[in-house]
């Protein structure tokens, strides 16, 4: 059974770092592209994030560009958000997804698993 | 960044209504779209992936079809457990952007 557990939410200042985890399971992990998704409260879903199998490529929403670094470390089936220079804008249910590729569909991208999400609040 | 634009907002459908929701990416997208659907203080599930294929596990009253810039999630049935909120997302180009959401709710 494909899971994926996020964790290290937590209250943060603005202007603070926090760094958050995904520990995947249950399918090969090094195998796929992986890709954070935030929700604000009561809002709809942001993409924020994602990297390629091996590390070697990383793609950022404008918004996060310089500030957040995602990063992976597949021998601990682990991926990583570090946050850096946090603003309120930033609170938001932090989502891990695996993304699969869909070659049989012109090369098509989804998220076919979450995680549970972890609550990232910006706030003094 | 492609915008997405879903419509209606929101609705309010009864049980055993046919649905149809729309996603109208800001350019075309080929079939680079998918569907999900967030129950509240859950995580969105994947209903279709590129355009009209149904993900494994996902009952077959949902459907999608569409292409370039035109989109539609149709729900032949209405059933209690499928009032939720619907997310329509572009995989085209990074970043990968989602609609605001159409949110189904019972009449």
């Amino acid at each position: 059974e494909v899971q994926l557990v996020e964790s290290g939410g937590a209250l943060v200042q603005p202007g603070g770092s926090l760094r958050l985890s995904c520990l995947a399971s249950g399918f090969t992990f090094g195998g796929y592209w992986m890709t954070w998704v935030r929700q604000a409260p009561g809002k709809g879903l942001e993409w924020v994030a994602n990297i390629k199998e091996d590390g070697s490529e990383k793609y950022y929403v404008d918004s996060v560009k310089g500030r957040f670094t995602i990063s992976r470390d597949n021998a601990k089936n682990s991926l990583f958000l570090q946050m850096d220079s946090l603003r309120g804008e930033d609170t938001a249910v932090y989502y891990c997804t695996r993304s699969f590729f869909c070659a049989r569909c012109n090369g098509n991208w989804a998220d076919d698993y979450w995680g549970q999400g972890t609550l990232v609040t910006v706030s003094s | 960044d492609i915008q997405m634009a879903q419509s209606p907002a929101s609705l309010s459908a009864s049980v055993g209504d046919r649905v149809t929701l729309t996603c109208r990416p800001s350019q075309t997208i080929d079939i680079y779209l998918n569907w999900y659907q967030q129950k509240p203080g859950k995580a969105p599930k994947l209903l279709i992936y590129a355009a009209s294929n149904l993900q494994s596990g996902v009952p077959s009253r949902f459907g999608g079809s569409g292409s370039g810039a035109e989109f539609t999630l149709t729900i032949s049935s209405l059933k209690p457990e499928d009032f939720a909120t619907y997310y329509c997302q572009q995989t085209f180009t990074t970043p990968w952007t989602f609609g605001q959401g159409t949110r189904v709710e019972i009449k």
